[in-house]
């Protein structure tokens, strides 16, 4: 059974600070998704990593897939307020079904 | 584009009873999946549909079915209502089942059981 951890399940920041929210996961997959979701919202999605090596950045976010470590990794650099939300990976199991870590609730201070 | 719609936003029910929620994907979409969201489980996969057909299916009781129509759009229903199943239910849809496709969520539906 495929299971996926996150961590730090809760990350306080400063503006203008770097951090790195990590995922793993516990079989093979080569297919991960990080997504964002704001309170009371649904998910939007952030990135989609289809291969060994695959980096993809997008602002101030940045992420990575290490299929060999079973390792993802969401890089956030200098946080601004705006990017407070709860941030998701998720890995295909397979057909469509993902399986999520349990979710990186991001605050980022001023 | 119109993006994956869900409806009722909101509901709320009474232990025993039973409930559907529909869910209208994104045009041309032909996969729709269901997912749970607890504080205490997290999100969890319900099911599949691709093509009118159930696909796959996550560890959840029989109470928990689908179904899905010839234009896509899927329905969910819980049957005798658990305080347990009080969560945000999402459905996602994706173009295709199997191979590489991104899944967009709706907004949910926000159900609760007193």
């Amino acid at each position: 059974e495929l299971k996926v951890e996150q961590n730090p399940l809760f990350l306080s920041m400063q503006e203008g600070k770097n951090y790195t929210i990590y995922c793993n996961y516990s079989t093979t997959s080569d297919r991960l998704y990080w997504y964002r979701q704001d309170p009371g919202k649904s998910l939007e999605s952030l990135f989609v990593l289809l291969s060994n090596g695959a980096v993809k950045q997008e602002g101030r976010l940045m992420a990575s897939l290490d299929t060999k470590a079973r390792l993802s990794t969401l890089h956030i650099t200098a946080a601004v307020h705006d990017l407070s939300a709860t941030y998701f990976c998720a890995v295909e199991e397979y057909g469509n079904k993902l399986v999520f870590g349990a979710g990186t609730i991001l605050r980022v201070k001023s | 584009k119109a993006g994956v719609t869900q409806t009722p936003r909101y509901l709320i029910k009474t232990r025993g009873q039973q409930v559907t929620l529909s869910c209208s994907p994104i045009s041309g979409h032909r996969s729709v999946s269901w997912y749970q969201q607890t504080p205490g489980q997290g999100l969890q996969f319900l099911f599949e549909y691709f093509s009118e057909t159930q696909r796959n299916k996550g560890n959840f009781p029989g109470r928990f079915s689908g179904r899905q129509f010839s234009n896509s759009r899927s329905e969910m229903n819980v049957s005798t209502l658990e305080l347990g199943d009080s969560a945000l239910y999402l459905c996602a849809s994706s173009f295709s089942s199997g191979i590489y496709n991104e899944q967009f969520f709706g907004p949910g539906t926000r159900l609760t059981v007193l």
